[in-house]
């Protein structure tokens, strides 16, 4: 059975940062790639940034591009997301999941972790 | 960027009864790249349904989408109580990915 588990989240004060971590147990974690999709409290699924396989290619939600950096450690079967010059409107439930097909922006999302939440608040 | 609306934004009905939820897009959805999730209360979202009409593993065969270009539809037929949730559809065919804002369906 997949599983997911995310961690790293907690409270942030504007402009901070965080480091916000997937592991993966239950599949080949390096032949799939991932993604990251948050939730704001009360509201929608909003995709934020997705990787290949490899770590070759990543992608971005313009809403983050520049601020936010996904990696990924096969190695380690973890998957990373850095947080940079975080905003009050970055507050979310942030999901890992694992994406099914190639590339991982032309994707649905096979497996979800239980999710994160970051809070960014003064 | 594609745009989904789903509607209605809420539905409420009686187990036993079927739903039909839509999913509507500002431009037509490539290879119809289409999803649907189910998202309870605390929970993270579960795919049911992949390339518009297929079911995903373990998802009953209660559980339909339909649809192709910028019109989709998920329809639950015999409501069970664990059934009542939120749904969303998701487009993967056109970067960037998208979702639709969710379907809320409650019991009557």
């Amino acid at each position: 059975e997949v599983q997911l588990l995310e961690s790293g989240g907690g409270l942030v004060q504007p402009g901070g940062s965080l480091r916000l971590s997937c592991a993966d147990s239950g599949f080949t974690f390096s032949n799939y790639g991932m993604t990251w999709v948050r939730q704001a409290p009360g509201k929608g699924l909003e995709w934020v940034s997705a990787i290949s396989n490899s770590g070759g290619s990543t992608y971005y939600a313009d809403s983050v591009k520049g601020r936010f950096t996904i990696s990924r450690d096969n190695s380690k079967r973890t998957l990373y997301l850095q947080l940079d010059s975080l905003r009050v409107e970055d507050t979310a439930v942030y999901y890992c999941a694992k994406a099914t097909g190639w590339p991982p922006i032309r994707s649905y999302f096979d497996n979800w972790g239980q999710g994160t939440l970051l809070t960014v608040s003064s | 960027e594609i745009v989904l609306t789903q509607s209605p934004g809420t539905l409420s009905l009686s187990p036993g009864e079927s739903a039909t939820l839509s999913c509507r897009a500002s431009r037509s959805v490539s290879n119809t790249y289409l999803a649907w999730y189910q998202q309870k209360l605390g929970l993270s979202p579960r795919l049911l349904i992949y390339g518009a009409s297929s079911r995903a593993t373990g998802i009953p065969d209660r559980f339909s989408g339909s649809g192709s270009g910028t019109d989709f539809t998920l329809t639950i037929s015999r409501l069970e109580p664990e059934d009542f949730a939120v749904y969303y559809c998701q487009q993967y065919g056109n970067s960037p990915i998208t979702f639709g804002q969710g379907t809320r369906l409650e019991i009557k």
